[in-house]
């Protein structure tokens, strides 16, 4: 009944190599997103997906891609891992009307990525 | 300039104390706010919309000043379940949030 989930919850991998987080949100929303969350706890946004079109797409560098097959899912593949990608990347999602004061965001409950 | 500056504290108060948490945003079309509670190690928890008028719910009031782009946060009679991270968060154009950088709260037995 989780509203937002995220695998793996915990991923320790060589610098170097490929890997995936897959994000799902079962409330019916149409915007997701990727934040990225270093060890100062300053929550970054990576990007934003508004049913399945990538809407924004901060200053990120491209071996990070995301890709959402649907408007329920949302996933992260980074390329050629490097120890300052180790962090808490988190996904939530948010209904995404445009001017909706009473949208909000809902998390997923984080991935812990380590690079060693 | 940063979309939403915050004090990161920390702030350590007893048990019982009332808090005051500020945030400031520099966008003045920002839409709607909010505020969000992140425990250790967890993900961030909407804690309550911050609505013109002012609102409260128990022992939280958030209040927002639009004139001078200012959001705020009262913890009354604070528990010690209240040690956390405080964010204040903005809903600017086109389905952004930013975050500030989150104040930290310890509640003292």
């Amino acid at each position: 009944d989780t509203a937002v989930s995220q695998t793996p919850k915990y991923l320790v991998t060589q610098m170097g190599n490929d890997k995936s987080i897959k994000c799902e949100q079962n409330l019916g929303h149409d915007t997701m997103y990727w934040y990225k969350q270093d060890s100062k706890k300053f929550l970054k946004i990576m990007f934003s997906y508004n049913n399945k079109e990538l809407i924004i797409n901060e200053t990120v560098p491209n071996r990070f891609s995301p890709k959402s097959p649907d408007k329920a899912h949302l996933n992260l593949h980074i390329n050629s891992l490097e120890l300052g990608d180790s962090a808490v990347y988190f996904c939530a999602s948010s209904r995404g009307a445009s001017g909706d004061s009473t949208d909000t965001q809902y998390f997923g409950p984080g991935t812990r990525l380590t690079v060693l | 300039r940063k979309e939403v500056e915050q004090d990161p504290g920390p702030f350590n108060v007893p048990e019982g104390a009332t808090v005051a948490f500020n945030c400031t945003y520099s966008n003045s079309a920002s839409q709607s706010f909010f505020w969000y509670r992140q425990d250790c190690r967890k993900e961030p928890k909407l804690l309550m919309s911050v609505y013109s008028s002012g609102n409260e719910d128990g022992r939280f009031t958030a209040q927002l000043n639009r004139a001078s782009q200012y959001i705020s946060l009262l913890i009354r009679d604070s528990k010690l379940s209240d040690s956390a991270t405080y964010l204040c968060v903005v809903n600017g154009y086109g389905n952004q949030f930013y975050f500030g950088t989150g104040t930290s709260l310890t509640v003292i037995p």
